[in-house]
């Protein structure tokens, strides 16, 4: 029962900015929305998270839709170093376990 | 801070043989996760410690797997005896509950490749 949907894979020109997509339709007011990435051959690496409002750090920006059941993850300036399996998860804020789904990989083009 | 230490990287053994992989968690964080990795089913979650008590295992696959952690910076997982099905790669991640801009995230060694012939 997954409570996220990724496309499966995008690609993304260097330089460009990445928007990737995701829906959470059944996302409860108590769970946050998490996005972290793997890339080739390490672990898996947090990039931002929120629950109502926008965030935004140092690697990205997440757009949470007014309604909750979909967000966005922005990286701003695309590098090849960005090309990885990205993930979004929601997880209840009083729980800390993360479930991972099969994420989107992102491959970005020089 | 070197980040969440495993070891070893790299694991080969033989069906029915014992395996231990080892993990150090940041110091001072006081949630330590340990995570299974295949190409079938995904990163998942095997168990997880608060203050080094576990706190749930349900993701643990079977009695073959047992997982400690005697103290705060140190944690381990154990196979035994292990099968061709086990291999995977094993990770390890940490996090603290201290609150801060990263509360909560949990940040994840680089792993140990099992292979079991």
């Amino acid at each position: 029962d997954a409570k996220t949907t990724q496309p499966t894979s995008m690609d993304c020109a260097e330089g460009r900015a990445a928007n990737l997509p995701c829906n959470h339709s059944t996302i409860s007011g108590n769970e946050y929305v998490y996005w972290y990435r793997q890339i080739h051959s390490q672990g898996p690496q947090y990039i931002i998270h929120g629950l109502k409002n926008n965030e935004t750090n140092e690697m990205a920006s997440l757009i949470i839709t007014e309604d909750r059941k979909s967000s966005t993850l922005i990286l701003p300036h695309a590098t090849l170093r960005d090309t990885a399996v990205y993930y979004c998860i929601v997880r209840p804020i009083n729980d800390y376990k993360l479930s991972f789904g099969a994420g989107t990989t992102v491959t970005v083009r020089a | 801070d070197a980040g969440v230490i495993q070891s070893p990287r790299h694991e080969v053994t033989e069906m029915g043989q014992e395996v231990t992989l080892r993990c150090k968690p940041i110091s001072g964080h006081d949630y330590l996760f340990w995570y299974r990795q295949t190409m079938m089913r995904g990163l998942e979650l095997l168990i997880y410690f608060n203050n080094n008590v576990p706190i749930d295992d349900s993701g643990m696959p079977e009695d073959r797997f047992s997982a400690k952690m005697p103290n705060a910076s140190f944690s381990t997982l154990k196979i035994q005896p292990s099968e061709p099905r086990d291999s995977a790669v094993y990770f390890c991640a940490s996090s603290s509950q201290l609150a801060g801009e990263r509360a909560d995230t949990q940040y994840f060694g680089p792993g140990t490749r099992l292979t079991v012939l």
